[in-house]
């Protein structure tokens, strides 16, 4: 167990739909990073938050945004969803925003777009 | 962006074997890294690598930066090494991830 966790384990919804990801880092680590994985891209890094501030940002797509709140968990919301946006969704935390730290990752999201 | 190439794609290995895996990338980087995703999807950072070589029980990994390249070494490999090795290069905090080596160890 990393102590990453991620809700929900799996989400299944429509095109067009709107949908929110949720992260809790580990206890004590200001750092969070999404990250994307299909079967068409790989595994992709989306954007990182450093202590509720964005401060890098990947191939994230215009309808996806995220945040970092004051208690440190991440939420990363999906809109107008395509087919394509099924994947499978990583959340990673880190102490801080060193290249040197160790990113622990949660077990994932699920999302599956009809 | 930065490309980054893993070869080989997929490997099968006899237990006890041991395997190379290689990851180039195509221009200078801040910072390497290696993830494992087991077979059951869980992801875990083995090794922060910019230079030099490092080593971790069975698991060592090489990355010369000035040639653009990194290795990772599995020695006496096991079935629970199994799983997929991804390597990732990080330039201007971004990261940047290779297609992988899908590794299968045979009992």
């Amino acid at each position: 167990d990393s102590g990453v966790t991620q809700t929900p384990k799996h989400l299944i919804t429509a095109t067009g739909q709107r949908v929110t990801l949720r992260c809790s880092p580990r206890s004590g680590d200001l750092s969070v990073y999404w990250y994307q994985q299909s079967l068409d891209q790989g595994l992709q890094f989306l954007i990182q938050y450093y202590n509720g501030e964005e401060r890098a940002k990947g191939n994230i797509l215009e309808r996806f945004s995220a945040q970092q709140f004051p208690d440190l968990h991440s939420e990363l919301n999906l809109s107008s969803l395509e087919l394509g946006d099924s994947a499978l969704y990583f959340c990673a935390s880190s102490p801080r925003a060193r290249g040197t730290d160790t990113q622990y990752f949660g077990p994932g999201t699920r999302l599956t777009v009809l | 962006g930065i490309q980054v190439e893993q070869s080989p794609p997929d490997l099968i290995l006899q237990e006890g074997a041991n395997s190379t895996l290689r990851c180039n990338f195509s221009d200078s980087v801040n910072n390497l890294q290696w993830f494992h995703q087991n077979p059951w999807g869980q992801l875990i950072n083995l090794f922060y690598i910019p230079s030099g070589t490092k080593q971790n029980g069975r698991l060592s990994a090489t990355t010369v930066a000035t040639e653009r390249y990194s290795l990772l070494y599995i020695s006496s490999s096991q079935t629970t090494d199994s799983g997929v090795y991804f390597c990732a290069v990080v330039a201007f905090n971004k990261f940047y991830f290779g297609s992988g080596t899908k590794l299968n160890v045979k009992p």
